[in-house]
């Protein structure tokens, strides 16, 4: 079993959709949580990090289910903008605490 | 400067050579860290620096590869013998430490031929 897994989608979707991504992780000892977006052939950046509370930024929602081990992403009224290939990061892995694992991502196209 | 700095951005080597490959950190963070990604792929850890401590080698694909940081600042990512399948896009990351954001250099982008 992969230590996060996603997936790959791709997710084909109109403007203005709601689309909800899905993050499994294999280490329960896991403490940080990590949304990165990723363009082609550019190098992943920070959209959100993830609490255990849940947390809300505009139109991005990220929630975290410590008993199931997974993190969702949420994305209301998307926008052209958003196509992109969304990571799912983790730290802990087999490796140790301060390892971050990088899901494969999960791709976004937002179509007209 | 202010953010992760890697170089060549470019490189394309043949088929047994020995490549360096650079990182300079965000000044200040204590973590370092070298991903490989292959085209279409997702991100493969290869390596991390945590202050003093030893590195997490554990994702070196191959005793070919080989990472040092001088000085708790620069890295440098070795790759001797270059191989094909080597062709990637290797990214460096750097973090304040456990926890924190990382931030990713714009990666070099490796063809061997």
């Amino acid at each position: 079993r992969k230590e996060v897994e996603q997936d790959p989608g791709p997710f084909n979707v109109p403007e203005g959709a709601t689309v909800a991504f899905n993050c499994t992780y294999s280490n329960s000892a896991s403490q940080s949580f990590f949304w990165y977006r990723q363009d082609c052939r550019k190098e992943p950046k920070l959209l959100m990090s993830v609490y255990s509370s849940g947390n809300e930024d505009g139109r991005f929602t990220a929630q975290l289910n410590r008993a199931s081990q997974y993190i969702s992403l949420l994305i209301r009224d998307s926008k052209l903008s958003d196509s992109a290939t969304y990571l799912c990061v983790v730290n802990g892995g087999s490796g140790g605490y301060n390892k971050l694992i990088f899901g494969a991502g999960t791709r976004l196209a937002v179509h007209p | 400067g202010a953010g992760v700095s890697q170089s060549p951005s470019n490189k394309v080597t043949e088929k047994g050579k020995d490549v360096e490959l650079r990182c300079d950190p965000i000044s200040g963070h204590t973590a370092l860290y070298w991903y490989r990604q292959s085209l279409g792929q997702g991100l493969e850890f290869l390596i991390y620096f945590q202050g003093n401590s030893a590195p997490d080698k554990s994702g070196l694909p191959s005793d070919r590869f080989s990472a040092e940081r001088t000085g708790g600042s620069v890295s440098t990512l070795t790759i001797q013998r270059t191989q094909q399948e080597d062709s990637a896009v290797y990214l460096c990351a750097s973090t304040q430490g456990s926890g924190n954001t990382i931030y990713f250099g714009e990666g070099s982008w490796l063809t061997v031929v």
